[in-house]
């Protein structure tokens, strides 16, 4: 079936740090792949998302390119700020296996410190 | 304002107790969803419906039930049956399921706990 991976967090860094949180997926056809950020006691938000191979998602600063050849949509930014702190969530839709909804990765925590 | 409504957002359940935690969409989106989130896990599946008077099983439904008479609401019944029924639950819609990049938006969550 379906998966999601994630890299294992959390990520610490600094103000004005780059940003990488990679994911990976396994998918039976050719899935849409989401980012959605989740901040402390709130539900998720869609940050960005890219529809078909070599398109680039990009938000508030985000951006992913989906890369069909290595099966990858990692997350990066090239500054970030302490408003930043949040779990970040990878995601796919795969209509092709009949299942309607997103799987997601296990989330990847970052915390920015000033 | 357009949005997904969950409530309660906080509810406390004694073991052996059904309760039941509400969704409402005025997104007139067609699909709506279920997905439990364990504290620093990731999001499960519980429950999907694609249209009025229909839904599936996601990956961890036992213990679980719901109903969609309406397409606005999509209400989760968690049971005496579900074993660990501690968690935060969230409820999700989209405009239509079978649409490539359909975006699917989270309403703010309800966090159950059993004491």
């Amino acid at each position: 079936g379906d998966s999601v991976t994630q890299m294992e967090g959390p990520v610490t860094l600094s103000e004005e740090a780059f940003l990488t949180i990679n994911c990976t997926y396994t998918a039976t056809g050719y899935p849409s792949l989401f980012w959605y950020v989740q901040y402390p006691g709130e539900g998720l938000q869609l940050l960005l998302k890219a529809t078909k191979a070599d398109d680039k998602g990009s938000n508030k600063g985000f951006e992913a390119t989906y890369r069909k050849e290595t099966t990858s949509f990692h997350l990066e930014k090239g500054s970030v700020q302490v408003s930043d702190s949040a779990v970040y969530f990878c995601a796919l839709s795969d209509v092709d296996t009949g299942r309607r909804a997103l799987t997601f990765g296990s989330g990847t925590r970052l915390q920015v410190q000033p | 304002d357009g949005g997904i409504t969950q409530s309660p957002k906080y509810l406390f359940r004694k073991e052996g107790q059904n309760v039941t935690l509400s969704c409402e969409q005025n997104l007139n989106h067609d699909a709506m969803y279920w997905y439990r989130q364990d504290p620093g896990q990731g999001l499960r599946l519980i429950y999907y419906s694609q249209i009025v008077n229909d839904f599936q099983k996601g990956d961890i439904a036992e213990g679980y039930s719901v109903s969609r008479e309406k397409k606005e609401s999509f209400p989760l019944t968690v049971t005496s049956a579900q074993k660990n029924p501690t968690a935060f639950y969230l409820c999700a819609s989209s405009l239509s399921p079978g649409a490539s990049g359909n975006t699917i938006y989270f309403g703010e969550g309800s966090w159950l706990t059993v004491v």
